[in-house]
C-alpha cells in the first residue's frame, strides 16, 4: 500500500506569495495531522482532522495558516501571504482511530 | 513545541556499540511510539506500545512501556551504519484525543 503521499517535495517561493502544500492520507486512515519541523522547535503539530472535520487548529501560528479537508483522500495546507519565517519541514500525517501516525516524505519551504 | 524530555540529545557511538534512549514526562500516557528520521525523509514509525511494561522488539530495536506509564525506552543492540540519523518518541495521554506529544529527538552518529 503506499503511505502519506504530500506534494511538493521542495518549494521555493517569495515573501508574499501564497504557497499551498497537499496531502493524500493512507487509505482508509480517518485522522489526519499537519506539523511543521523546524531546528529551533522541533516537530510542531499544526492542525488535525478526524473524519474530515478540523478538531483542534489551536497551533496554527496565524491567521496566514489556513488548512481543509474536502475529502477522506484530501488535505490541504495554505499559507497566504507567505512570510520568510514559515520556512521549514512541513509534515502530513495519518492514523486509523487516534493510533500509530504514519508520516509523509514531507515538504521543504523556503521563502526568500 | 516539545512537551517530552528525551534524552540523550546525541550519541556517537562505535559501530557494535549498544544505545539506549529515553522519554520521560510528569504526563500518564496510554500509548508511546518510537520513529526514526533519516536526513530528508519524514519520521518511520518503528515500535507502537500500548501498555505500562510492555516490551516490544523489532529486529535489534527493543522498545519498553515504563510500569509508572510516565516513561518509554529505546535500546538498539549491536549497531550499525545505517542506524544513524534521529530517534523521536512521541506520547497520547487520555485526554489529548489524538494530540501526540513529541520529544525533542536523539541524534544517533555511528562510526565504523
Amino acid at each position: 500500500d503506499a503511505g502519506v503521499i504530500q506534494s511538493p517535495r521542495h518549494e521555493v517561493t517569495e515573501m508574499g506569495q501564497e504557497v499551498t502544500l497537499r496531502c493524500k492520507p493512507i487509505s482508509g486512515h480517518n485522522s489526519l495531522f499537519w506539523y511543521r519541523q523546524t531546528m529551533m522547535r522541533g516537530l510542531e503539530l499544526l492542525i488535525y482532522f478526524n473524519n474530515n472535520v478540523p478538531i483542534d487548529d489551536s497551533g496554527m501560528p496565524e491567521d496566514r495558516f489556513s488548512a481543509k479537508m474536502p475529502n477522506a483522500s484530501f488535505s490541504t495546507l495554505k499559507i497566504q501571504p507567505s512570510e520568510p519565517r514559515d520556512s521549514a519541514v512541513y509534515f502530513c500525517a495519518s492514523s486509523r482511530d487516534y493510533n500509530e501516525q504514519f508520516f509523509g516524505p514531507g515538504t521543504r519551504l523556503t521563502v526568500l | 513545541g516539545q512537551q517530552l524530555n528525551q534524552s540523550p540529545q546525541s550519541m556517537f557511538i562505535q559501530e557494535g556499540e549498544d544505545v539506549s534512549m529515553n522519554c520521560t514526562s510528569s504526563s500518564i500516557f496510554n500509548t508511546w511510539l518510537w520513529y526514526k528520521q533519516d536526513p530528508g525523509e519524514g519520521p518511520v514509525l518503528l515500535i507502537a506500545l500500548y501498555k505500562a511494561g510492555e516490551l516490544t522488539s523489532n529486529g535489534r530495536l527493543t522498545a519498553q512501556f515504563g510500569i509508572t506509564r510516565k516513561d518509554s525506552f529505546l535500546n538498539i543492540s549491536a549497531s550499525i551504519p545505517s542506524d544513524v540519523g534521529i530517534y523521536f518518541c512521541a506520547g497520547l495521554t487520555t485526554d489529548s484525543w489524538g494530540k501526540f506529544q513529541f520529544g525533542a529527538g536523539t541524534q544517533v552518529v555511528v562510526t565504523p
